[in-house]
């Protein structure tokens, strides 16, 4: 069974750093994108951007670009994205999907994170 | 900076049939800014409907289908049931990026 199991909820101040995860099983880790989505409270869907865990190979949108840092550790099959500086602003709901060849199919459930002083 | 729109919310009653539609801000979609569509009901993560165009995942329910219609991405529900009433977004592909729409609120009444 495919699943992909993310990280729990954090509560973080303004200005730390959180590095959220998000680990895959049930199928070939390396052979599926994994990308990344924010919901905003009360949004919609932004695709924030994607990497290949086979070679590492990354894009991001560029509404996220140099915002967030989206890595992987294929050993573990697990994806990760990361900030260095949270706002208040990055306080959303945060999901990861599997997608290859213009299929995006399974997703998690979700990481909730909240910035606040 | 690209922009896909989606019609803020559609009412259709039970049993009827509705069209959600995806716009792209470049120009007619077609069917290589492989569109998907996703379903979200509140407190739940999204749940992949279609892809690329018209393919439906082993979950599909047979009333979904998907196509491209006069250059935009289109998700039709035949027989609507209550449980369709829902957020739904499209998803485009734009060479090495993908943008989301901003979602259809559709109201089952």
């Amino acid at each position: 069974e495919v699943q992909l199991v993310q990280s729990g909820a954090e509560v973080k101040k303004p200005g730390e750093s959180l590095k959220i995860s998000c680990k895959g099983s049930g199928y070939s880790f390396t052979s599926y994108w994994i990308g990344w989505v924010r919901q905003m409270p009360g949004k919609g869907l932004e695709w924030m951007g994607i990497i290949y865990p086979g070679d590492s190979d990354t894009r991001y949108s560029p509404s996220f670009q140099g915002q967030v840092t989206i890595s992987v550790d294929k050993s573990i099959s697990t994806a990760y994205l990361q900030w260095s500086s949270l706002k208040a602003s990055d306080t959303a709901m945060y999901y990861c999907a599997r997608t290859a060849a213009g299929n995006y199919d399974y997703w998690g459930q979700g990481a909730l994170v909240t910035v606040s002083s | 900076q690209t922009v896909v729109t989606q019609e803020p919310s559609l009412t259709v009653s039970p049993g009827g049939t509705v069209t959600l539609t995806c716009a792209s801000s470049t120009g007619a979609v077609t069917s290589g800014y492989y569109p998907n569509w996703f379903q979200q009901k509140p407190g739940q993560a999204p749940r992949a409907l279609i892809y690329s165009t018209s393919n439906k995942h082993s979950w599909t329910p047979a009333r979904f289908s998907g196509s491209v219609l006069g250059g935009k991405a289109a998700l039709t529900l035949s027989g609507v049931q209550p449980e369709d009433e829902a957020e739904y977004y499209c998803l485009l592909y734009y060479g090495t990026t993908w943008v989301f729409g901003g979602g259809t609120k559709l109201t089952v009444l």
